[in-house]
């Protein structure tokens, strides 16, 4: 079954670290750009960061840049978002998500996990 | 960045209606517009891309269309498993950006 799972999520203090973990299976997940999307409670989603198949190329949103670092393991068919810094507005369910093309990618998302939610409070 | 503007934020149907919801761009980004599908608890489930074209396994009462400088997502007839919060992104560049959302619910 083509699916993608979230893991990591939890409750941390502002100014603490999580590291989000998504598996991939029943797809070459090597030739695809990968993203991650987060959605805070009763909003709209908000895109958070892409990586490119090899890792060569990453971009992050202005609002996590220098926080938040992506990365994938094709190997382990895992994508990875390390947060640090963490603010009460990074409070959201995460989603990591599949570009609907592969090797070239088109920027938008045709397979989503169930999400993992993160809650920064004290 | 690119702002992308939906409307309604609401509105209220029954089945078998039409339904209409637009959105629109802060600037050009030619066809380069994806709409998504959105039941509560669940992850958004894409639609429509290349603003007019339908994803695989979407049903056919289901199409987009580009007007001038907005974007609209039409429903041909409501059906029960329609009522759900509906959400366009642009990918004409990065930042990738959704719309604020459109909330269909039973009249």
């Amino acid at each position: 079954e083509v699916q993608l799972v979230e893991s990591g999520g939890g409750l941390v203090k502002p100014g603490g670290s999580l590291r989000l973990s998504c598996a991939a299976s029943g797809f070459i997940f090597s030739s695809y750009y990968m993203y991650w999307v987060r959605q805070a409670p009763g909003k709209g989603p908000e895109w958070v960061s892409c990586i490119s198949t090899s890792s060569s190329y990453t971009y992050y949103a202005d609002s996590v840049k220098g926080r938040f670092t992506i990365s994938r393991d094709n190997a382990k068919n895992s994508l990875y978002l390390q947060m640090t810094g963490l603010r009460a507005e990074d409070t959201a369910i995460y989603y990591c998500a599949r570009d609907r093309r592969q090797y070239q990618p088109e920027n938008w998302f045709d397979l989503w996990g169930q999400g993992t939610l993160v809650t920064v409070s004290s | 960045d690119i702002q992308m503007t939906q409307s309604p934020s609401s509105l209220s149907a029954s089945v078998g209606d039409r339904v209409t919801i637009t959105c629109r761009a802060t600037q050009d980004i030619s066809s380069w517009l994806a709409w998504y599908q959105q039941k509560p608890g669940k992850a958004p489930k894409s639609l429509i891309y290349a603003a007019s074209s339908l994803q695989s396994g979407v049903p056919s009462r289901f199409s987009g269309s580009v007007s001038g400088t907005g974007f609209t997502l039409t429903i041909s007839s409501l059906q029960p498993e329609d009522f759900a919060t509906y959400y366009c992104q642009q990918y004409h560049s990065f930042p990738l950006t959704f719309g604020g959302g459109t909330k269909v619910d039973l009249k």
